[in-house]
């Protein structure tokens, strides 16, 4: 399958940085990328859509000026955490998808681990 | 509003035994569902992917299947060993949410040598 890189896979910052977290489509353009959040035992929750070029569409709950995404290219999506709490801290995981017909598969990147101390 | 369940949230085999895991969607209007798998502190590993017209994928020990009518998939691990212990994520692709993809809570597997 397609590759999806995510970087950093583990962070640690203080308490009122901001911290950003990118996520690259390797081999394919990524017509649509998502951001999911995970806390401990629990399932992923999607927190944003994005479309190459486009404002991101947040889900219901999500501060999205808290919450940061750019994406710029076909091949690249940032999400940045401004202003970072403890309550922050979490498993972040994107995915790509590669067009929008109904059979693309959307591919996840190995997530990264934020903690704010 | 489409709402993922697994059942059962935990589960502990010893080495060898066949197993089925549980997923149920409440709106059966579906693109797809897929089964990951994600080990502690990771991220996901997509196993089978199910479309809509398909009743069930094969990979290797793994077999899924898809009951789009009823709401329900399973996912059968034949022959279990202790690495196949980890998490096991279903997520279905809805008609009513182009793009989004909803995840169950997954069921926790520990296989025990």
């Amino acid at each position: 399958g397609a590759v999806v890189s995510q970087h950093p896979s583990r962070v640690i910052c203080k308490s009122g940085t901001s911290v950003k977290i990118e996520c690259r489509s390797l081999d394919f353009q990524a017509t649509t990328m998502f951001w999911y959040r995970q806390f401990p035992k629990q399932s992923l929750m999607l927190m944003a859509t994005s479309n190459e070029g486009s404002k991101a569409t947040y889900e219901q709950g999500v501060e999205k000026d808290k919450f940061l995404i750019n994406h710029a290219s076909l091949t690249l999506s940032t999400l940045t955490v401004t202003s970072a709490h403890p309550e922050d801290s979490s498993f972040y995981i994107c995915s790509a998808r590669e067009g929008t017909g109904a059979n693309t598969e959307a591919f996840f990147g190995q997530g990264t681990r934020l903690t704010v101390v | 509003k489409q709402e993922v369940t697994q059942i059962p949230a935990a589960l502990s085999v010893p080495e060898g035994e066949n197993l089925v895991l549980n997923c149920s969607f409440t709106d059966s209007a579906i693109y797809n569902l897929q089964w990951f798998r994600q080990d502690p502190g990771k991220g996901l590993t997509s196993l089978l992917l199910i479309q809509s017209s398909q009743r069930e994928q094969t990979s290797g020990r793994l077999n899924a299947s898809l009951d789009k009518s009823s709401g329900r998939s399973t996912l059968y691990i034949a022959a279990s060993q202790p690495g196949d212990s980890a998490t096991y994520l279903c997520a279905v692709r809805p008609k009513t949410s182009y793009d989004k993809v909803i995840f169950g809570p997954g069921t926790s597997l520990s296989v025990i040598p």
